[in-house]
């Protein structure tokens, strides 16, 4: 039933080590997003892509990248993780027509680094 | 950068109260607005929605208020129940084809 998966839910990379997070939809929705969720604080934007147009955030730093090969699925791609990269990763995907409508959620990535 | 905030990190309330949680935006030309909770570990979890074309909608046991004219936000949940205890954010977005920006959470906390 999960319509917005999201592997692996915990992710331990070492410092440095270039790591990749994948996000995988059922929706068949043009819109997907990454945001990054550190303790106690609000889902915080990195990017998103509307079909194929990527639209990266003015401070999402350049260690992260995505990739979109297809409608179902999203990659986030940490280059050099640090130690502040350590948070909780979320995927997310909307169907935007007109105008914008909800955001569906994975259940999240949870990073460590070490 | 955020344009959506919440007035008060935490909101303490007993079992079958009405909880109002609020949230103050700074964009006028927002014109989409959502209200999501999130329980430890999960991802956001959609609870309603409202377009800028409306003041008020209503949904199971939630109500979402809209005040354009100063710019103020307001998830009303009836008769809150310890399964509500979790983390409320609002989130907007501006026009199609554009993403949700979350505002900081209020943490609601129910005692039964």
């Amino acid at each position: 039933d999960a319509m917005v998966i999201q592997n692996p839910r915990y992710q331990v990379t070492q410092f440095g080590k270039p790591v990749t997070l994948s996000c995988s939809q059922t929706l068949n929705h043009n819109v997907m997003y990454w945001y990054q969720q550190k303790s106690s604080q609000a889902p915080k934007l990195l990017f998103h892509y509307y079909d194929k147009d990527f639209n990266n955030e003015a401070d999402t730093p350049d260690n992260f990248q995505s990739r979109r090969p297809n409608t179902s699925f999203c990659f986030l791609d940490i280059r050099s993780p640090g130690l502040g990269d350590a948070a909780m990763y979320l995927c997310a995907t909307s169907r935007v027509g007109r105008s914008v409508t909800e955001a569906f959620f994975g259940q999240g990535t949870r990073l460590t680094v070490v | 950068g955020e344009s959506v905030g919440l007035h008060l990190p935490t909101l303490s309330v007993q079992e079958g109260d009405n909880s109002i949680i609020n949230c103050a935006y700074s964009n006028s030309a927002s014109d989409y607005f959502i209200w999501y909770k999130q329980e430890s570990g999960k991802g956001p979890q959609f609870i309603i929605d409202i377009r800028s074309n409306m003041d008020k909608r209503q949904g199971q046991r939630v109500t979402v208020l809209l005040n354009k004219t100063v710019k103020h936000l307001s998830l009303q949940i009836a008769a809150t129940q310890p399964g509500d205890s979790a983390v409320y954010f609002c989130a907007d977005s501006v026009g199609a084809g554009t993403a949700l920006i979350f505002g900081k959470g209020t943490t609601l906390s129910v005692s039964s």
